[in-house]
């Protein structure tokens, strides 16, 4: 079955660590994105990338970086830069940038700092 | 800039009742719209879409009209389960190539729905 496969399920940071969450999708979809969840906040986007090798900043990107080096990738780095990383982060692909049949997500990734 | 605005939540109904979450859009084009659904602990999951005006996107019984003279894409159910207990979420992809915002999803705060039975 195709789909988006996030991994790990839970994951915990202590102080000044970096952490990759990672992202693979098999649905052959150009666009891929990362967005990070909050509680009573909705869903924020970090960054995207419509095509590989680029990528760019969405409206909450400091303290990240993303690489995408392969259609099917698209890993998270959280740095020790964002001063507020435990969130729930949701990784998302799409054909045809979306428009006609949205976004399809994976189950996510439950980041805690220790 | 482009916005979705969703009815305040947490919304309680018990089993077998209407629903209707309201959900309004600010859109500079002319926005796809869409309704996800959130289970506990998972990913979202499309529930419903509408592509253009007067489209009417359904579902596992969910319905939602776009209407565009109100700028509305509210969702209702006629009888809910407990199984419906969720968080759900309004949003919208603007469809008009060259914009900035072009196939960039933008969600309304979400609403949480418990049913009772």
């Amino acid at each position: 079955d195709g789909g988006i496969t996030q991994s790990p399920k839970y994951l915990f940071r202590k102080e000044g660590q970096n952490v990759t969450l990672s992202c693979e999708q098999n649905l052959n979809h150009d666009a891929m994105y990362w967005y990070r969840q909050d509680p009573g906040q909705g869903l924020r986007l970090i960054y995207y990338s419509q095509i590989v090798n680029d990528f760019q900043k969405g409206d909450i990107a400091e303290g990240y970086s993303v690489s995408r080096e392969k259609k099917e990738s698209f890993p998270l780095t959280v740095t020790s830069a964002q001063k507020n990383p435990t969130a729930f982060y949701l990784c998302a692909s799409s054909t045809d940038r979306g428009t006609n049949y949205g976004y399809t997500f994976g189950s996510g990734t439950r980041l805690t700092v220790v | 800039g482009d916005s979705v605005t969703q009815m305040e939540g947490p919304v309680t109904l018990s089993e077998e009742a209407f629903l209707t979450i309201n959900c309004t859009y600010t859109a500079t084009g002319y926005p796809s719209l869409f309704w996800y659904v959130q289970y506990p602990g998972e990913g979202l999951q499309l529930l419903l879409k509408a592509t253009k005006a007067d489209d009417k996107g359904s579902n596992k019984g969910f319905e939602a009209t776009y209407r565009k003279e109100t700028t509305s894409f509210h969702l209702e159910k006629g009888s809910v389960q407990v199984s419906d207990s969720a968080v759900y979420f309004c949003a919208l992809i603007l469809s008009n190539a060259g914009g900035t915002s072009y196939g960039k999803l933008t969600f309304g705060q979400g609403t949480i729905l418990t049913v009772h039975p």
